[in-house]
């Protein structure tokens, strides 16, 4: 059975202050996809990485895939009170369903 | 372009009774599928649609759970009849020729 392990789970900081979202498997994905929920909401998707060792960018938030395809992670850079959120990793392969991770809740505060 | 739309937004049921959920894909979107997340847990696959076709059903917890696509174009998921365990968020998403799934925004299901 593929698992991804998201960690960390809860995540509560400052405004201006860094954080590292990880996402790992045992697994091999052949894409890794990143999604944001609010409450009430459906997951809305952030970015789709899918090239081992892909860097992508989007303004203060930077996600990786590992070389191996087996693990992810989001960077936010100085974060601030609107990032809060629930984040969720999800890997899959291609068609399948996706397998999520039990999601990092962030909490920012001024 | 709308989105992937889902009714209803809640439903509040006793043990026993029935409950069908409805998930809209966006349009042109041959995939469709449905999750569900349980309070604590992670959001887990239940099945998967192309067109009216069940590609994939795995993840459906038991023969109380009954999911169509008439026609390709939406789909509902029926509980019959509903257990305890079967609260949670049902979300479904689609997906049309790319890798993205979108979701739509989950329909709360609370048995008593």
């Amino acid at each position: 059975t593929q698992l991804l392990e998201q960690s960390p789970q809860f995540l509560s900081i400052q405004e201006g202050e860094n954080l590292t979202v990880y996402c790992n498997s045992s697994s091999v994905f052949s894409s890794l996809q990143w999604y944001r929920q609010e409450p009430g909401e459906g997951p809305v998707l952030l970015v789709t990485v899918v090239t081992g060792g892909e860097v992508k960018k989007l303004k203060r938030l930077t996600f990786q895939f590992g070389d191996a395809r087996k693990d992810s992670s989001l960077h936010i850079t100085a974060a601030q009170p609107g990032d809060t959120g629930l984040y969720l990793c999800a890997g899959g392969q291609a068609g399948t369903a996706l397998i999520f991770g039990k999601g990092t809740t962030l909490s920012v505060s001024s | 372009e709308a989105g992937v739309t889902q009714f209803p937004s809640h439903s509040v049921i006793e043990k026993g009774q029935t409950v069908t959920l409805r998930c809209d894909p966006i349009s042109g979107h041959d995939n469709l599928y449905w999750y569900r997340r349980v309070m604590g847990k992670e959001i887990k696959f239940l099945l998967h649609f192309v067109k009216e076709s069940k590609q994939d059903e795995s993840g459906m917890p038991n023969n109380r759970f009954l999911a169509e696509r008439t026609g390709g174009t939406y789909s509902t998921l029926k509980v019959q009849p509903a257990e305890l365990e079967d609260s949670g968020v049902y979300f479904c998403a689609s997906r049309g020729q790319g890798r993205e799934q979108f979701f739509g925004p989950g329909t709360r299901l609370t048995v008593l």
